[in-house]
C-alpha cells in the first residue's frame, strides 16, 4: 500500500478565486490521480497526473478549470480555478503502484466549500 | 451515466450476522471489480477485488462474488461486526484514454448493530 496525504484537509473560498491543492505519497509510484466527489455524489475521475508531461482528462474536465501538476513520482497538485458554488466538493488524490492502476489508494480528502 | 450502481443507499445489520452489500453494472468491458471501504473524514480504503476472468475471491471476511451475466456483484462479510459500519463503494475498471479510471458507485452505508 501507499500513504498519502492531501493539503489543506478542508477550505472556504470565496467565489472567483482559485486553491491548490497538494498531495504527497511516501513512496514513488507509477500513477496518480484526481477525484471529485459532489455531494451525495459517487467518485468521479477528473485526471490522471503524468509525471512530466501534461495531465490527461476525463470527458468534462478541462486544464483551463483544473490545472494539474506532477513534477515528480511522490507529489502532484490540482488547483481548482475560477471558483463558483457547483465546484464545492471533496477533492480525492489516489495513487497506484504498476501500470494497471487497478488497485489505488486514497488519501483523506480535500473538503471544499465555494461561498 | 452511471455505469456503477448500487441502488441500497443504507443497510442494517445484526453482529455476527452475514451483511450483503450488492452492485449493478452496465459496461460490458469493465475487467476489473473493486470493494472500498470509507470511514468520514477519510479516504476510501481497498477492500477487496476480483477479476473478470475469476467468480469469487476471499480474502478473511470478505467475499467477493461476481456474476457477469448477470453484470452484477457482490460483497459478503461474515460475521458482521460494529467496525464494519462505513460507507462502501463499488468500482469497475476498464481501460480508458487515460489508463485505467476507476468508475464508482455511490455507495451503500452499512450500519452493524451490537
Amino acid at each position: 500500500s501507499a500513504v498519502i496525504s492531501q493539503k489543506p484537509s478542508r477550505d472556504i473560498c470565496q467565489r472567483g478565486t482559485s486553491l491548490t491543492i497538494q498531495c504527497q505519497v511516501d513512496s514513488q509510484v507509477t500513477m496518480m490521480f484526481w477525484y471529485r466527489q459532489q455531494p451525495g455524489q459517487s467518485l468521479t475521475l477528473i485526471a490522471t497526473a503524468n509525471q512530466g508531461s501534461e495531465a490527461t482528462y476525463e470527458s468534462g474536465f478541462v486544464i483551463d478549470k483544473f490545472p494539474i501538476s506532477r513534477p515528480n513520482l511522490t507529489f502532484s497538485t490540482l488547483t481548482v480555478s475560477n471558483m463558483s458554488p457547483e465546484d464545492s466538493s471533496i477533492y480525492l488524490c489516489s495513487a497506484a503502484r504498476g501500470t494497471s492502476g487497478y488497485e489505488q489508494y486514497f488519501g483523506p480528502g480535500t473538503r471544499l466549500t465555494v461561498t | 451515466d452511471q455505469q456503477v450502481k448500487q441502488n441500497s443507499p443504507s443497510l442494517s445489520v445484526q453482529e455476527g450476522r452475514i451483511s450483503i452489500l450488492n452492485c449493478d453494472y452496465t459496461n460490458s468491458m469493465f475487467d476489473y471489480f473493486l470493494w472500498y471501504k470509507k470511514y468520514p473524514a477519510e479516504g476510501p480504503t481497498f477492500l477487496i477485488s476480483i477479476s473478470s476472468i475469476k467468480d469469487k475471491n476471499e480474502d478473511g471476511r470478505f467475499t467477493v462474488f461476481l456474476n457477469k451475466s448477470a453484470k452484477h456483484l457482490s460483497l459478503h462479510i461474515v460475521p458482521s461486526q460494529p467496525g464494519d459500519s462505513a460507507v462502501y463503494f463499488c468500482a469497475a475498471s476498464a481501460r480508458s484514454n487515460s489508463g485505467y479510471a476507476l468508475n464508482f458507485g455511490k455507495g451503500t452505508s452499512l450500519l452493524v448493530t451490537p
